[in-house]
């Protein structure tokens, strides 16, 4: 079974930092890109960043482009998501969600998401 | 990046209905577009991937149609689980860009 298991969201100030987590097991991390999907409270689906298979290349969406940096360690089947310089905007849900292949695809499984609040 | 819009925001219609849902693309992209379904507190599932092929466990009613920029989402006969809020995504190019949903609601 294909499971992806989120830690590390929680309270932060406005300028502060944190690390999120997706440990996953059920198929073989290394085969498949990996995606960070934020939803604000309220609102819509927002694909923040993607890593590629072997973790070679990564994609931002601009809003969070210099602040937001995905990794993955491939020993361990677990990606990351580093979040700096948060705003209040950046409050939302956060989901890790397998692709479909190795350079990404449609998001096939997902975490069950971690809550981001910025606030002071 | 590229806009992905979705029509209706909101739907009302009854068990036993047909519906569709619209989703248009700013560029033209083949059939790489997918589909989720996401309820109230819980994390999003794929309905749909390439537009058209129905993924795991997916039943039958859903359908998916569409190239370039234009996508269809059809339920072919509502039932009580399928009132949710639907997305459709396009994955050609990075990033990633999500329409902004459509929210089915019980007539």
């Amino acid at each position: 079974e294909v499971q992806l298991l989120q830690s590390g969201g929680g309270l932060v100030q406005p300028g502060g930092s944190l690390r999120l987590s997706c440990s996953t097991s059920g198929f073989t991390f290394a085969n498949y890109a990996m995606n960070w999907v934020r939803q604000a409270p309220g609102k819509g689906l927002e694909c923040v960043s993607t890593i590629t298979n072997s973790g070679s290349n990564t994609y931002y969406t601009d809003s969070v482009k210099g602040r937001f940096t995905i990794s993955r360690d491939n020993s361990k089947n677990t990606l990351y998501l580093q979040v700096d310089s948060l705003r209040d905007d950046d409050t939302a849900i956060y989901y890790c969600a397998r692709g479909g292949g190795t350079t990404g695809g449609s998001l096939t499984y997902w975490g069950q998401g971690t809550l981001v609040t910025v606030s002071s | 990046d590229i806009q992905m819009t979705q029509s209706p925001s909101t739907l009302s219609a009854s068990v036993g209905d047909r519906v569709t849902v619209t989703c248009r693309a700013s560029q033209s992209f083949s059939t790489w577009l997918a589909w989720y379904q996401q309820k109230p507190g819980k994390a999003p599932k794929l309905l749909i991937y390439q537009a058209s092929i129905l993924a795991s466990g997916v039943p039958s009613r859903f359908s998916g149609s569409g190239s370039g920029t234009e996508f269809t989402l059809t339920i072919s006969s509502l039932q009580p689980d399928d009132f949710a809020t639907y997305y459709c995504q396009q994955y050609v190019a990075y990033p990633y860009t999500f329409g902004q949903g459509t929210k089915l609601e019980i007539k």
